[in-house]
């Protein structure tokens, strides 16, 4: 059982580059999201979609782009990358739009901006 | 608005000490509730979580939690602490009606003193 796998683990990036951060799920879940962890800040909601074709912003959406052309992926991208992006990033999945279950998480991909 | 409070970002308990990690939750309306486990360099995964049932939930490894509405509050126990018990803990809260967004605390790290 993948899961919910990320790529990459870790990244260094230069002001100013662009990325895209990959996630991918193998549990046919409608619902998947990002977060990125900061200390002191806990998780904060980045972007978030409830089926293919459909995203929506969360608390912290500026900065990045999504979009989910398929069930299993949920690319995040970076357009213009600045120091305050460096964080652990999470993706994370829910088997239905608007149900109860558990959030499934990836491992988490490690982006040091410079 | 719906948002979380975790008193207490570091909590030291001696090995078969009682655990408590205090949540107090914000909504103007019934919410669901949860706490989340993170390990060292791993992605977070559900301990426990409350929707409107049973006002005491169990969860794994022994954790419980209990949903006090008129304190607004969704405290974690553990009767008796283990050394693998160490990590963060998140709690969570999202409210119904269709409100896909899973709002985190800040988190709590649980330190366990031989």
């Amino acid at each position: 059982n993948a899961g919910v796998t990320q790529t990459p683990k870790f990244q260094v990036l230069k002001t100013g580059q662009s990325m895209t951060l990959q996630c991918a799920q193998d549990m046919n879940h409608e619902y998947m999201s990002w977060y990125r962890q900061d200390p002191g800040m806990g998780l904060r909601l980045i972007h978030y979609s409830v089926g293919a074709g459909i995203t929506d912003q969360g608390e912290v959406p500026n900065g990045y782009n999504v979009s989910r052309s398929t069930t299993e992926d949920f690319p995040l991208r970076l357009l213009s990358a600045a120091p305050s992006q460096t964080s652990v990033y999470f993706c994370a999945s829910r088997r239905k739009r608007g149900d109860t279950g558990e959030l499934f998480f990836g491992e988490g991909s490690r982006l040091t901006v410079l | 608005a719906q948002s979380v409070t975790q008193l207490g970002s570091h909590v030291s308990v001696s090995e078969g000490a009682l655990v408590l990690l205090r949540c107090n939750y914000s909504s103007s309306v019934p919410p669901y509730l949860f706490w989340y486990v993170q390990y060292p360099n791993q992605g977070l995964q559900l301990l426990l979580k409350y929707t409107s049932a049973a006002t005491l939930v169990k969860g794994i490894n022994g954790f419980e939690a209990e949903f006090k509405k008129s304190e607004t509050s969704f405290h974690l126990t553990k009767p008796s602490a283990h050394m693998s018990d160490a990590a963060e803990y998140f709690c969570a809260v999202r409210v119904n009606f269709g409100n896909e967004k899973l709002t985190f605390g800040t988190g709590t790290r649980l330190t366990i003193i031989p």
